[in-house]
């Protein structure tokens, strides 16, 4: 089966930090990765598409000086979190694109003190 | 506007009961319809998709264009069914995937 790792599952950090969060797919090459947020209780929003070796595509409302997105490679897909503010706590998942299908990460509780 | 609207938030049945799980959705094209399901502690996972046309443990999902619905269904409910179940859409041949809200299903006994 196709395996996505999101590390980390969670993080504490304090306001005006930065968090990086990384999506590996593990036995397949993606060029393709997705990022969403869940609140608690909504949906999954997508926030970006993040393509390997160019720039990520962002969903409107979703500044990108904000949430930095580098995909350098087939296997791995970064959401940095830039000078994070309380508002920004919440649930980031990352999806991997394999042959017309998509596999989830097991997502990052991130929590801005 | 792409959207997806699943109106109950829980859904509570007993063992054996049959269940439906509605979706509706808005889209100006020919989208394409899953249902993904999150059990509990375990990461979201594909259950099907409208194009497959199968039947997955034991659920069963048809695209009514005219109601616009995506409704999914199990004639007998199990207790292992007890899960988040999110209706999504995609562009026809697209993979970025618009969610629902979720429904829980409770499936006591």
């Amino acid at each position: 089966g196709a395996v996505v790792s999101q590390h980390p599952s969670w993080v504490i950090c304090k306001s005006g930090t930065s968090v990086k969060i990384e999506c590996r797919s593990l036995d397949f090459q993606a060029t393709t990765m997705f990022w969403y947020r869940q609140f608690p209780k909504q949906s999954l929003m997508l926030m970006a598409t993040s393509n390997e070796g160019s720039k990520a595509t962002y969903e409107q409302g979703v500044e990108k000086d904000k949430f930095l997105i580098n995909h350098a490679s087939l296997t791995l897909s970064t959401l940095t979190v830039t000078s994070a503010h309380p508002e920004d706590s919440s649930f980031y998942i990352c999806s991997a694109l394999r042959q017309h299908s998509v596999f989830f990460g097991s997502g990052t509780q991130l929590s801005v003190l | 506007a792409q959207r997806v609207t699943q109106p109950e938030k829980l859904l509570s049945v007993f063992k054996g009961a049959p269940v439906e799980l509605k979706c509706n959705y808005s889209y100006s094209g020919s989208p394409e319809l899953f249902w993904y399901v999150q059990y509990s502690r375990q990461r979201l996972q594909l259950l099907l998709r409208h194009i497959s046309r199968e039947s997955i443990k034991g659920f069963t999902a048809d695209l009514n264009k005219g109601e616009t619905s995506f409704h999914l269904k199990k004639p007998f409910a199990q207790e292992e069914d007890s899960a988040m179940y999110y209706c999504a859409l995609s562009g026809f041949g697209g993979n970025k995937l618009v969610f629902g809200a979720g429904t829980i299903l409770r499936v006591k006994s």
